[in-house]
């Protein structure tokens, strides 16, 4: 298994502003992934965080608005760029050792609330 | 489209019976995963089912899967308070290149 820290576990932001969130996995993994969660609801995948590589971007989501950065292989940023009372939501990072459609760890989430 | 449908939305039992949950896709799979997250938590992986696997345990949780009708259910046997979480199941279609997870259903024991 992997342990995974997310950072902060929780904020609340202004309207324009923009909050970064940090992902540290304790140990090597393959795969990173982005994904958002509204509370009671199912998870969407933001995007693929590769390793000193652009990001894979799902449709609905463009790097302007959710930057992401992996500079190595066990730690990622999402930022949410500008935000909006529309980007409130649980923001989960995840990993795998495998493939992309692997056995997942998830972080604990960092859920935003943007006045 | 979503690609795991899970009924029901929530269920309610009491501690020591069993629960079970279904979940329904659109599209040929590779395999089907379950996850478990408690309130205000990440998912926990519980388990994973190849598309030529029929059925697969795990302590007390047993999965069944028919490629045929595009289903899954997951059974938790004397079920306990603590099981108490939102399930969620995750395929990853053929064609596809991540996991898409369901609506996920929301089990509640009662002690």
């Amino acid at each position: 298994s992997a342990v995974i820290s997310q950072k902060p576990s929780r904020d609340i932001c202004q309207r324009g502003t923009s909050l970064t969130i940090q992902c540290q996995v304790d140990s090597q993994v393959t795969m990173m992934f982005w994904y958002r969660q509204q509370p009671g609801q199912s998870l969407t995948l933001i995007a693929t965080a590769n390793q000193g590589s652009e990001a894979t971007y799902e449709s609905g989501f463009v790097i302007d608005k959710f930057p992401i950065s992996r500079p190595n292989l066990t730690f990622s940023t999402l930022t949410v760029s500008n935000m909006s009372p529309e980007d409130s939501s649980i923001y989960l990072c995840s990993a795998s050792r495998g493939s992309i459609t692997g056995e997942l760890f998830f972080g604990e989430g960092s859920r935003l609330t943007v006045l | 489209s979503q690609q795991g449908e899970e009924d029901p939305q929530a269920l309610s039992i009491q501690e020591g019976e069993n629960a079970t949950m279904n979940c329904s896709y659109k599209t040929s799979i590779n395999n089907l995963q379950w996850y478990r997250q408690n309130s205000g938590r990440g998912l926990v992986h519980l388990i994973l089912i190849r598309s030529n696997e029929r059925e697969k345990h795990s302590g007390r949780l047993r999965v069944t899967l028919d490629t045929s009708k595009k289903s899954s259910s997951l059974l938790i046997t004397a079920s306990r308070a603590a099981d108490t979480a939102s399930y969620f199941c995750a395929t990853d279609a053929r064609s596809g290149s991540r996991l898409t997870f369901g609506e996920g259903t929301q089990l509640t024991v009662n002690p």
